[in-house]
C-alpha cells in the first residue's frame, strides 16, 4: 500500500481553469512537500507544510493533518503550468517519501 | 541564484561496470540526498548523509551503492556494478537544515 496517494493521476483543463490536486497520506508526518515535475525531468520544490495554508502567486497548498489530506491549487491555470505534480511526506527523518504524482496539461 | 547541479546529465554503461554519478550541492548546505526514479514510476530515496556520514538509507542502497563528498563540494554516488534495473533517472538534492531541499536536473542512466 502506498503511503502517500495522489488524486487524480491526470488532468486536463482549459487555460483560466482553477485546478485543485489531491494527496492523502496514512503515516504519521512532520511536514508535507508539494513539489513540480518538468517535463524535462527536473523537480522544483513548490511548498512544505505542516499546518494550515500557504500561498505564493497562483499556487496555493492546504493540509488537514486530522484529515491526513493536503491540497494542492491553481488558480488562472496557464500552459507553462502544464507539468506532474508530486506530493511528499517527510516523517521523523528527512527523508521524502513520494507520491505517484498529477500530471496537468493546460491547453491555450 | 544558487542552485544544485549534476554530472552527467546522461550516462550509458555496461551491465556490471562503475558509475560514478557527481552532485555539487548549493554551497552553505549541511544535508545531502540521493533518490532515484525509474522510468514511468515515483521517486525513491537512496540515501542522506550529513556531517560526512550517512544519516539515512533506504533497502534499496544496497552494497553496491556508496556515497562520498571527497572534497567539501562535491558529493558522489557509486554504483560499483550495475545491473539493468539500475537503469533510472538519480536526482540529488540539498537543504541548509531540514526544510526545503534543492534538486538537481538529475543524471539519467541507461545499463545496457
Amino acid at each position: 500500500k502506498n503511503e502517500v496517494e495522489q488524486s487524480p493521476q491526470n488532468l486536463t483543463a482549459q487555460e483560466g481553469e482553477f485546478i485543485t490536486i489531491n494527496c492523502s497520506y496514512s503515516v504519521g508526518i512532520s511536514a508535507l512537500h508539494w513539489l513540480q515535475q518538468h517535463p524535462g525531468g527536473g523537480i522544483v520544490s513548490l511548498f512544505m507544510l505542516s499546518s494550515g495554508k500557504k500561498k505564493h502567486g497562483r499556487l496555493i497548498a492546504t493540509i488537514n493533518i486530522q484529515e491526513k489530506h493536503s491540497s494542492l491549487h491553481i488558480t488562472a491555470s496557464h500552459p507553462r503550468d502544464s507539468a506532474v505534480y508530486i506530493c511528499a511526506v517527510s516523517q521523523d527523518t528527512d527523508k521524502l517519501i513520494f507520491g505517484t504524482g498529477t500530471r496537468l496539461q493546460v491547453f491555450p | 541564484e544558487p542552485e544544485v547541479t549534476q554530472t552527467p546529465s546522461h550516462q550509458v554503461t555496461q551491465m556490471g561496470q562503475e558509475v560514478i554519478l557527481r552532485c555539487v550541492p548549493i554551497s552553505n548546505h549541511l544535508y545531502f540526498y540521493w533518490y532515484r526514479q525509474i522510468l514511468g514510476q515515483k521517486v525513491e530515496f537512496l540515501v542522506s548523509f550529513y556531517n560526512n556520514e550517512i544519516s539515512e538509507k533506504s533497502e534499496i542502497f544496497d552494497d553496491q551503492f556508496s556515497v562520498e563528498r571527497p572534497d567539501g563540494s562535491n558529493f558522489t554516488l557509486k554504483i560499483r556494478s550495475t545491473k539493468l534495473e539500475d537503469s533510472a533517472m538519480y536526482f540529488c538534492a540539498s537543504s541548509e537544515v531540514v526544510q526545503t531541499q534543492y534538486f538537481g536536473p538529475g543524471t539519467r542512466l541507461l545499463v545496457l
